[in-house]
């Protein structure tokens, strides 16, 4: 089944500690995003790629890194300069040929302890 | 300065009856919009979409309305079902949607018996 895949489906961090969130696609998709989603609130951009080894930063990047060494992965790491860590996050991806849907994974909810 | 705006955080709609869900937004550069549908604890699924150039697009039950010189869409969901209940996303995208996509706050729908 082609899908994204988002791990783990909860995560708990400690003060002052980096964390990486994993994202998965076998949908062959060039472009992969992360968004955040805080509650009562859209979801906000944090970072996107387009092709492997190139991304670029989305509305709210600051405390986040990413990586694309792959097509099908894209990693983000929230690092202990990100203030308000505690959000769910969500992955998605969608090819580059005109007007098409993200498709999204199942999100991962992350919080400090 | 929230560019997609969705104005109802909540709404009630009978079963069997016709559930009007209406998103706003400022950037008329804006080319593309999406609807999502999303469940508690999991990703966004994709609905429906419409291009800018058009001012309909039908999917089964659910219609998507555009009207540019007043820089607003709706959803219509007829008939609503119980399995509609859900919070919706309304999303917008610039140029291809290559750089992300920008969402409304979302509408929690209810659907009562």
């Amino acid at each position: 089944d082609g899908g994204i895949t988002q791990s783990p489906k909860y995560l708990f961090r400690k003060e002052g500690q980096n964390v990486t969130l994993s994202c998965e696609q076998n949908l062959n998709h060039d472009a992969m995003y992360w968004y955040r989603q805080d509650p009562g609130q859209g979801l906000r951009l944090i970072y996107y790629s387009q092709i492997v080894n190139d991304f670029q930063k989305g509305d709210i990047a600051e405390g986040y890194s990413v990586s694309r060494e792959k097509k099908e992965s894209f990693p983000l790491t929230v690092t202990s300069a990100q203030k308000n860590p505690t959000a769910f996050y969500l992955c998605a991806s969608s090819i580059l040929d005109g007007n098409q849907p993200q498709h999204f994974g199942d999100g991962t909810r992350l919080s400090i302890l | 300065d929230q560019q997609v705006k969705q104005n109802s955080p909540s709404l009630s709609v009978q079963e069997g009856r016709i559930s009007i869900l209406n998103c706003d937004y400022t950037n008329s550069m804006f080319d593309y919009f999406l609807w999502y549908k999303k469940y508690p604890a999991e990703g966004p699924t994709f609905l429906i979409s419409i291009s800018s150039i058009k001012d309909k697009n039908e999917d089964g039950r659910f219609t998507v309305f555009l009207n540019k010189s007043a820089k607003h869409l709706s959803l219509h969901i007829v008939p609503s079902q119980p399995g509609d209940s859900a919070v919706y996303f309304c999303a917008a995208v610039l140029g291809g949607g290559a750089d992300g996509l920008t969402f409304g706050k979302g509408t929690h729908l209810i659907i009562q018996p």
